[in-house]
């Protein structure tokens, strides 16, 4: 079936712009994540969605950072007013959210380049 | 949060077994040991999760110590598609914020053909 994806694959912006990252997640998966990864670092997490509403956003880094997921299926990461260290791949994750320990299955990522 | 610590890299050649440690000395009773990989230009994919008792599956074994202080996970013919960054990640069983996964840097495994 289906995994998660995420759009766009590749985003090349510009300092001080505002971007939008979207993620499809599997179908009836009702928990949602974002993580972000530097280059040569694991994943680091950002902000969990059970159902709509953000269960977790302490991993955010700032207030320039703010996720949405109002049908509680795709989710949109928005990053404003972005900066060159904002520069990474950005992964989405879900699972069925069924069970504290359910495996998360991760999408290809959007690779951010700030210049 | 428990910590885990895994060698920066690692080398097998083709069809050899490979066995990937990961010392987690601080471990907790209630913490589960999960393995996911990471393959060039993807996202992280599961591989295998434990408690106490050894476990296979399609993918690999993973191999708990008595004490749970380390755990190997054991690819048992390596092909080049398993080159990848492997990360060993303590996950809370009784609750918490165990949603989160907790990445270090993994080890990264090279398969020579």
């Amino acid at each position: 079936g289906a995994g998660v994806s995420q759009t766009p694959s590749n985003k090349v912006t510009e300092k001080g712009k505002y971007v939008e990252l979207r993620c499809d997640p599997i179908s009836g998966h009702t928990a949602l994540y974002w993580y972000r990864q530097s280059l040569g670092q694991g994943p680091e997490f950002l902000i969990y969605f059970q159902g709509t509403g953000a269960a977790d956003d302490s991993g955010l880094p700032n207030d320039r950072f703010f996720a949405v997921r109002p049908e509680g299926s795709v989710s949109t990461l928005k990053i404003q007013r972005t900066e060159r260290g904002d520069s990474a791949v950005y992964l989405c994750a879900s699972s069925t959210g069924l069970a504290g320990l359910d495996t998360q299955y991760f999408g290809p990522g959007t690779r951010l380049t700030v210049l | 949060d428990a910590k885990t610590t895994q060698p920066n890299s690692m080398e097998s050649n083709e069809e050899e077994p490979v066995h990937l440690p990961c010392n987690h000395s601080t471990i907790s009773g209630t913490d589960y040991i999960h393995w996911y990989r990471q393959l060039p230009s993807q996202g992280p994919e599961y591989v295998i999760h434990g408690l106490t008792s050894n476990v296979n599956n399609r993918m690999a074994s993973l191999a708990i110590a008595e004490d749970r202080k380390s755990s190997t996970l054991i690819l048992h013919r390596a092909t080049l598609r398993d080159a990848a960054v492997y990360y060993c990640i303590l996950r809370d069983g009784s609750g918490g914020s165990n949603y989160k996964l907790t990445f270090g840097k993994g080890t990264l495994l090279t398969v020579n053909p």
